[in-house]
């Protein structure tokens, strides 16, 4: 079946350190979302990637969607204690209405 | 914030125990979705509904069953509760349309003495 894999599985960051996490499909896929978990709370959508090589950008979050739409990855500049939390990358499943959650990247930054 | 909720927050409750994990929502979304979800781990689909009188099963074989009645309610059950049941439950639902995120209630951690 369909799987949507995340690396790195956590990473501990020095405050003001950039974090970049990957996130590759097993299959095209024709958007891609991105959420972020903060401790003891629930996911929260951050943004969607619909085209080809697609980049956007939130303040110092970059996200890109890969040529072949089947990777993603969401880059944070300079990052700050706010970031920390769980980054999911989910993907449509078999059905448009379903979505395939990566497994998460947990961030730590050290203040 | 979207308007989904969840009840209760949290549960610790004996073995053999039926429970009800209420969730609503007030957006009128058609889509609703249950997850599970172990701390700091991934997030597994265990039932989905598409609109009034349907449910599917999710990817995660769950032992719990759901309905949905109304537009706005999609109650999760365990008949028995046991402790492997013990996780953490998101409550999510989201527009219709392609392509529309889901929006998750705070979710109901439950533990299974």
């Amino acid at each position: 079946g369909q799987q949507v894999m995340q690396i790195p599985q956590y990473q501990h960051v020095q405050e003001g350190e950039d974090f970049t996490t990957y996130c590759n499909s097993s299959t095209t896929l024709s958007n891609i979302q991105w959420y972020k978990q903060r401790p003891g709370g629930h996911p929260v959508f951050l943004i969607q990637l619909v085209k080809s090589g697609e980049v956007k950008k939130q303040k110092r979050l970059t996200f890109q969607f890969g040529e072949a739409k089947k990777n993603s990855s969401l880059h944070i500049t300079a990052t700050q204690t706010t970031d920390v939390g769980t980054y999911f990358c989910a993907g449509p499943g078999d059905s448009s209405y379903k979505l395939i959650f990566g497994s998460g990247t947990r961030l730590l930054v050290r203040p | 914030e979207a308007d989904i909720y969840q009840t209760p927050r949290y549960l610790v409750i004996g073995t053999g125990k039926k429970i009800t994990l209420e969730c609503s929502q007030t957006m009128g979304h058609d889509k609703m979705y249950w997850y599970q979800q172990d701390p700091g781990m991934e997030l597994h689909l265990i039932h989905y509904s598409y609109g009034v009188n349907s449910t599917e099963k999710g990817d995660l074989s769950s032992e719990s069953t759901v309905s949905r009645i109304r537009t706005e309610h999609f109650p999760l059950t365990l008949e028995s509760a046991r402790p492997s049941h013990t996780s953490q439950y998101l409550c999510a639902s989201r527009p219709t349309g392609l392509n529309q995120p889901q929006h998750f209630g705070d979710g109901t951690r439950l533990s299974i003495l």
